[in-house]
């Protein structure tokens, strides 16, 4: 079975608010996390990563919390956008090899 | 640009045909991967190579072939073993294995006729 999820299938968002988009791993010896957005017909585009021995890291108006003792992992997108409507995946890694979730497809109202 | 690019973008197969699909990179990249992506799921592993003349099985490598002749180039055979080969294609690389990111081409969609 897949060792990445996404809590939620489908998320709506009002234009401006901020987004949380959440994700749960199973495999405890994964050390690195990746965060992609993928547009339809498109390839997935990274949006920002993080190791193991950090619990939160920054991008351009992105923030991505790794929670180890639970194994969780979020993106938080601030200020939605109606050009951030896509499907997002969380991907988990350990070696050469990325584990990737279902997807959570966020739609931005207006 | 440096990218990744796939070809062809729609591609259709026949019973029984074997098809390649196209993956170059001028990102002088060591590690090149190959995905199949079904609707609503995430991506699943095919092969990945992380050096030239030298490639792994993922996942689901039944009924897929591989090379790895040149460092820009891994190409993906879907052969007619593959009994469900109608999906999404994606390839994608990295500067070497391991944890850092895989960039993506834009997919080759695969549609049996």
């Amino acid at each position: 079975g897949e060792s990445v999820g996404l809590h939620l299938p489908t998320l709506s968002v009002q234009e401006g608010d901020n987004s949380i988009i959440n994700c749960a791993y199973s495999n405890s010896a994964s050390d690195y996390f990746i965060w992609y957005k993928q547009e339809s017909g498109k390839g997935p585009q990274f949006i920002i990563d993080i190791r193991s021995n950090m619990d939160k890291r920054q991008g351009q108006r992105v923030t991505v919390l790794l929670n180890k003792t639970v194994k969780h992992l979020s993106l938080q997108i601030a200020a939605t956008q109606p050009g951030d409507s896509a499907v997002y995946f969380c991907a988990e890694g350990g070696d050469y090899k990325l584990s990737f979730g279902a997807g959570t497809t966020v739609t931005v109202r207006a | 640009d440096g990218g990744i690019t796939q070809s062809p973008k729609y591609l259709f197969r026949k019973e029984g045909q074997n098809v390649t699909l196209s993956c170059e990179q001028n990102l002088n990249h060591d590690a090149m991967y190959w995905y199949r992506q079904d609707p609503g799921q995430g991506l699943r592993l095919i092969y990945y190579s992380q050096i030239v003349n030298d490639f792994q099985k993922g996942d689901i490598a039944e009924g897929y072939s591989v090379s790895r002749e040149k460092k820009e180039s891994f190409p993906l055979t879907v052969t007619s073993a593959q009994k469900n080969p109608t999906a999404f294609y994606l390839c994608a690389s990295s500067v070497s294995g391991g944890n850092q990111p895989q960039h993506f081409g834009d997919g080759t969609r695969l549609s049996i006729l």
